[in-house]
């Protein structure tokens, strides 16, 4: 066990509809990150916070946005949802910003999102 | 082409067999190496991490980064059946674990 928790483990949704996932990071860590994992295009980064603040951007769409809590929780929420979006969406932890020396990554279970 | 290849697989191979996994990178600036190992419906778990050239061993596996070749390689020695995984490459420059880029991932089984 990662320590990093997320819901739900399933979802399934239609096309056009809003879905949010949720993050709890491990006890301690202040950076949270979000990726996709799809079969034809692996694991993709999508955004990471550190601390309540973005931190950096990778190849996330304009219909996704995330944002973490004073509590370092995070949610991910997807939007206008197209059959494409059907994947893994992974959350994972680390308690430095930008180190990977000091900071390997925790990842939860994930979350896979089926659209119909 | 992407920054990281790797080849899906699948691999099957005997148990005590010697496994090895590649990964080859484009990316010069590349600087740190990582090998995360995902058991099905599991997240991905940090195997192995090196930096820079060279070799690292721990137990039964050793990571290899050749930076001028711009290959990087795990070998899994006497595998075991709970070696049975996929196994991903990343790798990242000087932003750290922020820009991490993952190669695809090779299925592994070790057939008992």
């Amino acid at each position: 066990d990662s320590g990093v928790t997320q819901t739900p483990k399933h979802l399934i949704t239609a096309t056009g509809q809003r879905v949010t996932l949720r993050c709890s990071p491990r006890s301690g860590d202040l950076s949270v990150y979000w990726y996709q994992q799809s079969l034809d295009q692996g694991l993709q980064f999508l955004i990471q916070y550190y601390n309540g603040e973005e931190r950096a951007k990778g190849n996330i769409l304009e219909r996704f946005s995330a944002q973490q809590f004073p509590d370092l929780h995070s949610e991910l929420n997807l939007s206008s949802l197209e059959l494409g979006d059907s994947a893994l969406y992974f959350c994972a932890s680390s308690v430095s910003s930008g180190s990977i020396i000091s900071g390997e990554l925790f990842f939860g279970e994930g979350s896979r999102l089926t659209v119909l | 082409q992407k920054e990281v290849e790797q080849d899906p697989g699948p691999l099957s191979v005997p148990e005590g067999a010697i496994v090895s996994l590649n990964c080859t990178y484009s990316n010069s600036a590349f600087q740190y190496f990582m090998w995360y190992r995902q058991y099905s419906r599991k997240g991905p778990e940090l195997l192995m991490y090196t930096y820079s050239s060279g070799n690292k061993e721990d137990g039964r596996f050793t990571a290899q980064v050749d930076k001028s070749s711009k290959y990087i390689s795990l070998f899994i020695r006497d595998s075991q059946p709970s070696d049975s995984a996929t196994y991903l490459c990343a790798m990242s420059g000087n932003q750290g674990a922020q820009k991490l880029v993952f190669g695809q991932g090779t299925r592994l089984t070790i057939n008992p």
